[in-house]
Formats: structure tokens, sequence, C-alpha cells
């Protein structure tokens, strides 16, 4: 199967700073990638979808401002949690779509904002 | 808006027990169905997924799923369970019949096989 790389598995940061998450599609090309976000016992709630080359678009709830989304190329997607707070500690994968209707999974990244 | 519904959250069972765990979605148009796995410390992974055809689906890992459209379901089902199985299952749907529609994901079943 195809292969995604989120990168870092995990961050740990500051009330008020940003941080930045890497989604790479490493061996096909993704027109579509979403991103997601876990809370403890819960499923995984689409945040948002990007396009390479177009905004995202965003889930109703999710403010753009704050998760700043990036689709520079085929192969990458950067999620960007800009002045995070501690309620903003969660788990995000992202996931990259190859064809209509088949999404692969990157392994997540564990923020906690302290 | 469509939803899935899992019905368990955590399932215990002995190794060689036989599992289904049950899910049930909301939309009523075609739809695409997906179970995914995800082991302790692994990203999500494709266990098997229905398109049309044939409604009983078989996976990796002996895993098969049955597809009730009357039902609105599509569980999943294993024969013998391996302590090795112990993961988090989630099932999901997306629009079928050609649209691009996103995934839409259950809460997810945690399953422990006890050795």
């Amino acid at each position: 199967g195809a292969v995604v790389s989120q990168h870092p598995s995990w961050v740990i940061c500051k009330s008020g700073t940003s941080v930045k998450i890497e989604c790479r599609s490493l061996d096909f090309q993704a027109t579509t990638m979403f991103w997601y976000r876990q809370f403890p016992k819960q499923s995984l709630m689409l945040m948002a979808t990007s396009n390479e080359g177009s905004k995202a678009t965003y889930e109703q709830g999710v403010e753009k401002d704050k998760f700043l989304i990036n689709h520079a190329s085929l192969t990458l997607s950067t999620l960007t949690v800009t002045s995070a707070h501690p309620e903003d500690s969660s788990f995000y994968i992202c996931s990259a779509r190859k064809g209509y209707t088949e999404a692969f999974f990157g392994q997540g990244t564990r923020l906690t904002v302290v | 808006a469509q939803s899935v519904s899992q019905h368990n959250h955590h399932v215990i069972l002995s190794e060689a027990a036989s599992l289904e765990l049950g899910c049930n979605y909301s939309y009523g148009g075609t739809v695409n169905l997906f179970w995914y796995v995800q082991y302790p410390g692994q990203h999500l992974q494709l266990l098997l997924k229905y398109f049309s055809g044939d409604p009983l689906v078989k996976g990796i890992k002996g895993f098969e799923a049955e597809f009730i459209k009357s039902k609105f379901s599509f569980n999943l089902r294993k024969p013998s369970v391996q302590w090795s199985d112990t993961a988090e299952y989630f099932c999901a749907v997306t629009k079928g019949g050609g649209s691009q529609g996103n995934l839409i994901f259950g809460k997810g079943t945690k399953l422990s096989v006890k050795p």
C-alpha cells in the first residue's frame, strides 16, 4: 500500500506558540489530503480538506485562522496550529487520497500544549 | 448528515474466540464502506473495503465484513482472533457512486485479546 508520513510524531509546545505538522505522501501523488483530530475515546473528526494549489475547505466549527493548512505540492501538506492553547492538545492525523476513494493515513501527531 | 455508529466501545476476548464488531451508518444513498485498524503506536491501516458487488468482503488477516443494505450495517467478523489482533477498529463511510466524499468515522472499538 501507499505510505503517508507525518512529522513530528509528538510535540510539546508552550501556550501561545505555533506548531507546524507535516504530512507527506512518500510514493504517490495525492491530489487531496485530509486533516483529522482525534480526542480520547472519540472518533476521528475531519477538520479540513486540502487540494494541491488551492485553499483548504474547513469543516464547520474549525477556525481557519487558527489551523492554517498549506498544500504546496502533490506530496506535501502542512497544518500549523497558531497561538496554541492547552485545549488544542490532541492527536492530529492526516490522510492522503490516491484516486477517488481510498485514503492512506499518517501515523498521527500527539500535540501537547503546556 | 452522515453518521457512523459503532456499538461497542471495548471488547475483550480470549484467543480463538469469534469476533463480530457492529457498524451502522445513516446515509441513505450509495456508500463506500471501510474498516480500518490501528495497532498500538501505529497508523490507521485499511482492513477491507466495500464499493459494490458481493456484499461479503474479505480483507487482510482473516477479517471479513458483510454489507447488509436493508440494515445499513457493515459488521466486521473474524472466526478466531489472535493476541496480535489487539487494536482499535474503526468503521468509516463515504458517499459512493463516484462522489469524492470524505470519510466519516465511527468512534472506534477497542479490541483486547487475552493470550
